[in-house]
């Protein structure tokens, strides 16, 4: 079975600093998929960005980017400039792309990132 | 336009009680899902339908019954609550089984159950 592990509660950055949220996931699976998504007090879930397991280069959507290291099953999440706004639970999320699948979306424990100004 | 809806956004009952939340997406997606949230706020999934078709039933107490009355509907009736039922219920939909999109979360309802 595949599991989702972010390994940090709680991290805190500076406003307009960069912070990087950790994830790693463990599959025997060769074909995935993985998010980020945002969970702010409003408690509604937005996705951030999203990787295809096939693709080598990393995503990148505005401030956000992120390192996808297939090898060592690690998806980190790069928050740059961050904004007050960013403040918020971050969950990471692995969902698999095989023939036949669910379309289960499996999460992490999440993080909780403060922004301080 | 809201794509994917749920009713009620809080809930506050009794043990005992029965009670639903309700489910709507307008986005015409076939996949539709029910995670439930818990005080930690780990996230874990309880049903999905593909085309009205359960196609996940996770370990969760038979006292849960979702309904699918067509693809863009996705009900979630509880029966007999219990203090441990306390928690937010989100309901997702997804293109299908195997898109790289990921879901579009509704906003969840808070389930209270003293």
């Amino acid at each position: 079975a595949q599991t989702v592990t972010q390994s940090q509660p709680e991290m805190s950055v500076q406003e307009a600093e960069t912070v990087t949220l950790s994830c790693t996931y463990d599959t025997s699976e060769s074909d995935y998929y993985l998010f980020w998504y945002k969970q702010p007090p409003s408690r509604q879930m937005i996705l951030v960005i999203r990787q295809e397991a096939y693709k080598q280069q990393n995503a990148t959507e505005n401030r956000f980017s992120v390192n996808f290291q297939k090898a060592a099953k690690s998806f980190s999440l790069k928050i740059s400039d961050s904004q007050l706004g960013d403040a918020a639970m971050y969950f990471c999320a692995y969902r698999s792309a095989i023939s036949g699948n669910t379309g289960k979306l499996i999460f992490g424990q999440g993080t909780t990132l403060q922004v301080k100004p | 336009d809201t794509a994917v809806s749920q009713t009620p956004k809080y809930l506050v009952t009794q043990m005992g009680n029965d009670k639903s939340i309700k489910c709507e997406q307008n986005l015409g997606h076939d996949t539709m899902y029910w995670y439930k949230q818990d005080s930690k706020k780990f996230l874990k999934i309880m049903f999905s339908y593909n085309n009205k078709e359960l196609i996940i039933n996770e370990t969760v107490p038979n006292r849960f019954s979702p309904k699918s009355p067509d693809k863009a509907h996705l009900n979630l009736h509880i029966n007999s609550l219990e203090l441990g039922d306390s928690a937010v219920y989100f309901c997702a939909s997804s293109q299908d089984v195997g898109g790289w999109e990921g879901y579009t979360f509704g906003s969840g309802t808070r389930l209270t159950v003293v």
